[in-house]
């Protein structure tokens, strides 16, 4: 897409797995956030990463930016069940636009 | 603190028939955002206001497609006349200040289907 891609699409694991995703933009960003997105709970925001920061940390969710290859990952650590859901990232641009990528479905077997 | 409201949860209407969807945002929140999903994809904006006014809509097929937000609280979406390409999930989200460093809070979406 314009906006850059998020890969996998989709991610199989075990409970207690790592699962990692990944997010790449094409222009330059201020900030980058996840988001979750699960039937229970519809859209709900997990972590923000501003341009100038390199890692973030929130529970069991770390997120990592690398300006120069315009990416960046999620990792969650000791995956269970209820992490089953899509996650996306939303590009912010500008100030005050956003773009959400494709997202990548996740699925944690117990 | 109350969440984004949206109804109604689910529509179905045949093509060419008009639709609309209201959303009421977090109180205080000066920016509403209307996102259309596609099965599938991932949000795509349609409508930034911030305040009463539009900051973006760049993406909005205006034809169809026409949005308000009155006195600045809520708002509507309508959709005249629908197209079956416009099944999708529509969702009002709402941020603080409409910066990009705001988190943005979803309401539970619209599920449009067209026949």
């Amino acid at each position: 897409s314009q906006q850059g891609e998020e890969d996998p699409q989709a991610l199989s694991i075990q409970e207690g797995e790592n699962a990692t995703m990944n997010c790449s933009y094409k222009t330059s960003i201020n900030n980058l956030q996840w988001y979750r997105q699960n039937s229970g709970r519809g859209l709900v925001h997990l972590i923000l990463i501003r341009s100038n920061e390199r890692e973030k940390h929130s529970g069991r969710l770390r997120v990592t930016l690398d300006t120069s290859k315009k990416s960046s990952s999620l990792l969650i650590t000791a995956s269970r069940a209820a992490d089953t859901a899509s996650y996306f990232c939303a590009r912010g641009y500008n100030f005050n636009k956003f773009y959400f990528g494709s997202g990548t479905k996740l699925n944690v077997k117990p | 603190e109350a969440g984004v409201a949206q109804s109604p949860r689910y529509k179905i209407i045949e093509k060419r028939q008009s639709v609309a969807f209201w959303c009421n945002p977090i109180s205080g929140h000066a920016t509403l955002y209307w996102y259309q999903q596609i099965l599938g994809q991932g949000p795509k904006l349609l409508i930034q206001f911030q305040n009463n006014g539009v900051v973006d809509d760049s993406q909005l097929p205006k034809d169809r497609f026409s949005a308000e937000r009155l006195k600045g609280v809520d708002s509507t979406l309508k959709i005249q006349p629908a197209k079956l390409e416009d099944s999708a999930v529509y969702l009002c989200a709402s941020s603080d200040t409409g910066s990009a460093f705001d988190e943005q809070f979803f309401g539970p979406g619209t599920r449009l289907t067209v026949l």
